[in-house]
């Protein structure tokens, strides 16, 4: 069974550009999460998507970041314009959903905003 | 903000050795899980433990969860060079599905 793939790895850009990232989840998990990382810290729950629903966006700064999942599958997360304080590890994680479940992490994505 | 804080915050230890790291959270869970990352790598499941169990087993691995402290454990018995790596509680929140992840406990077992 393949596992989560994110891509890229690893992403340099220049503040004020946009970025985005792209996750495919493992087949059939209908709840997908993405994670921010700081370095030294556990990740952070960004936003939740139940198929296609995003259902808990709370912790998402909107005025920047955005995230679509299109066809309850693959999903993308943007943010416009990148600040330096946006380098970290972007997580995307998901799982079979209905109830307390394990959740299956992608590698993540590296993201440098010089 | 994070409602998890993993004890200690780094641990060294000799191979054989067994390692115990805990969590503590502030509020109502459903469950609590445990997660390993190593090094440049995403996290992997260990083991889920909930709400109503107070110790559970995975091969080298023992969890306890006390409710009433709002705490947990994890011990790795014989540890080896390999179970080097960061090691994450993660909570539900009650009532929701939404996990939030503590600090970490970063590992490291001399060979």
């Amino acid at each position: 069974e393949a596992g989560v793939v994110q891509s890229p790895r690893y992403k340099i850009i220049e503040k004020k550009q946009p970025v985005a990232f792209w996750c495919n989840p493992i087949s059939g998990h209908n709840t997908l999460y993405w994670y921010l990382q700081n370095l030294g810290q556990g990740p952070e729950l960004l936003i939740r998507y139940e198929n296609e629903e995003a259902v808990d966006d709370s912790q998402l700064p909107k005025d920047r970041f955005s995230a679509e999942r299109l066809k309850g599958v693959d999903s993308t997360l943007k943010i416009q314009p990148a600040e330096l304080g946006d380098s970290a590890v972007y997580l995307c994680a998901s799982s079979s959903g209905g109830g307390p479940d394990t959740q299956y992490f992608g590698p993540g994505t590296r993201l440098t905003v010089l | 903000s994070q409602q998890g804080e993993e004890d200690p915050q780094a641990l060294s230890i000799q191979e054989g050795e067994n390692a115990t790291m805990n969590c503590s959270y502030k509020t109502s869970i459903n469950n609590l899980q445990w997660y390993r990352q190593n090094s440049g790598r995403g996290l992997v499941h260990l083991i889920l433990i909930r709400s109503n169990e107070r110790e559970k087993h995975s091969g080298r691995l023992r969890v306890t969860l006390d409710t009433s402290k709002k705490s947990s454990s994890l011990l790795i018995t014989a540890s080896r060079a390999a179970d080097t790596a960061s090691y994450f509680c993660a909570t539900a929140v009650g009532g929701t599905y939404k996990y939030i992840f503590g600090t970490g406990t970063r590992l490291k077992v001399l060979a």
